[in-house]
């Protein structure tokens, strides 16, 4: 069973905003930088959001993630078909020694 | 280029001892600041992570799993190792190996690149 929460599915129409929420708890989200994984269909995850809110080289700037008190949030602007995928959120627990949470994972459907 | 690539069996038998290899390439685990680390993904089920090995040998386990955990590191063969003792059924699941550098901007690590995972099922 995952540590962090997100809704099972989202969905959005191509051009719109989609938000997919992560919570967690004081120790996780609470504490530490939180990070977002895309999953395309078949492959392998690739990190799309690391430290919060910081996206790496080659990732659109459509992505953005944010982070409040022990809830985080990956917004998709711009919905495009290519971003059918499931998207998890992750943290690190107590300190950054581990472990490393995953979320339950959103599936999100253009 | 950084690449990973995972090895090892397909098909285990419960109670065995799986060993998966993480090749890799690209980056050296001598270098302060890097890790490797693996997660599994069960079908149909969300990622999980398993265990990490630092550049300096310290290595950190799930807690849940860490008595059946064993992660190694050569670094003269570019390679990471993983043992699993007493797989059961439930052990099934594709297994990925990833490489983690420490941020020193947002001071965390995460996984920055993913092998393509390798698919172990566990079943006698």
């Amino acid at each position: 069973q995952s540590v962090l929460t997100q809704p099972p599915s989202a969905s959005g129409t191509p051009g719109q905003r989609v938000n997919v929420s992560c919570s967690g708890s004081s120790s996780d989200i609470g504490t530490n930088p939180v990070d977002w994984y895309q999953q395309l269909p078949g492959a392998a995850p690739k990190l799309l959001i690391f430290g919060n809110n910081q996206r790496p080289s080659g990732v659109p700037d459509r992505f953005s993630g944010s982070k409040s008190g022990t809830s985080a949030s990956l917004a998709i602007s711009g919905l495009q078909s290519e971003d059918e995928a499931e998207y998890y959120c992750a943290a690190w627990d107590g300190s950054l020694n581990g472990p490393y949470v995953f979320g339950s994972g959103t599936k999100v459907t253009v | 280029q950084i690449t990973l690539k995972e090895s090892g069996p397909t098909l285990v038998r419960p109670t065995q001892t799986l060993t998966l290899t993480c090749t890799f390439s690209g980056f050296s685990l001598t270098t302060s600041g890097v890790a490797v680390g693996w997660i599994r993904q069960p079908p149909g089920k969300a990622l999980e992570w398993l265990a990490l090995i630092y550049w300096d040998d310290d290595t950190r386990y799930s807690p849940s799993l860490k008595t059946r955990l064993t992660i190694t590191k050569d670094t003269s063969k570019n390679l990471v190792v993983l043992t699993m003792t007493n797989m059961d059924p439930v052990d099934t699941a594709t297994y990925y190996c990833a490489q983690s550098s420490y941020n020193w901007n947002v001071l965390t690590w995460a996984f920055d690149i993913w092998g393509q995972g390798t698919t172990v099922t566990v079943s006698s």
